[in-house]
């Protein structure tokens, strides 16, 4: 099966900082790849879709690049409501998630 | 408006098996292409798909989980069912019920829509 990696696990930044995720699949999945955001309590909600894709509805301060084995979630300036948690998700071959990337406000 | 909601019971035993609806709205299983999923997580843990179920009764299974699972739906009540037998303590979480997207590779697919999740302990 195609394993995912976030780095990193935990991430502290403030408020207009510019943050970068990374996500790594085990193998190639092309562009085969969403990003989510999940508030505690909450269920995950759709941010990023096709590597690069921003789903309706989203800040255009998020962004995704990346291909075959490495992707980046970039958030371009964080504001106060952007602190969660994301996770990655392959859907090149069945579907797995990252372990997910935590981020507190420093 | 697509809107997913999930029920069934927040306590069970071990062995005993498990029954969740979806009951949705805002699409149809009469259209080509519409599928539902289930994902669980764990507390304090990522996210887990198990499968899919698709318009055309076609069922997709995490081919890495033990076979615990079946999936049916109600297409005039627009409702899902998952059913997952002999419950272990490990298969606490909180489960969601989701609208597929996505290509006609239907083992594959992201969720733009999600249930609020519905917590499920399992204990003797």
């Amino acid at each position: 099966d195609i394993q995912m990696t976030q780095s990193p696990s935990t991430l502290s930044a403030s408020v207009g900082d510019r943050v970068t995720i990374t996500c790594r699949a085990s193998q190639s999945i092309s562009n085969w790849l969403a990003w989510y955001q999940q508030k505690p309590g909450t269920a995950p909600s759709l941010l990023i879709y096709r590597a690069s894709t921003l789903e309706s509805g989203v800040p255009s301060r998020f962004s995704g690049s990346g291909s075959g084995t490495e992707f980046t979630l970039t958030i371009s300036s964080l504001q106060p409501d952007d602190f969660a948690t994301y996770y990655c998700q392959q859907y090149s071959s069945y579907n797995t998630f990252g372990q997910g990337t935590k981020l507190e406000i420093k | 408006q697509i809107t997913l909601k999930e029920s069934g019971p927040t306590l069970v035993k071990p062995t005993q098996t498990l029954t969740l609806t979806c009951t949705f709205s805002g699409f149809s299983f009469s259209s080509y292409g519409v599928g539902v999923g289930w994902i669980r997580q764990p507390p304090g843990k990522a996210l887990e798909w198990l499968l899919f179920i698709y318009w055309d009764d076609d069922n997709r299974y995490n081919p890495y989980l033990k076979s615990r699972f079946t999936i049916t739906k109600d297409t005039s009540n627009n409702q899902v069912v998952l059913t997952m037998s002999n419950m272990d303590p490990v298969d606490t979480a909180t489960y969601y019920c989701v609208y597929r997207r996505g290509s006609t590779n239907w083992n594959s697919g992201y969720f733009d829509y999600w249930g609020q999740g519905t917590l499920v302990t399992v204990s003797s």
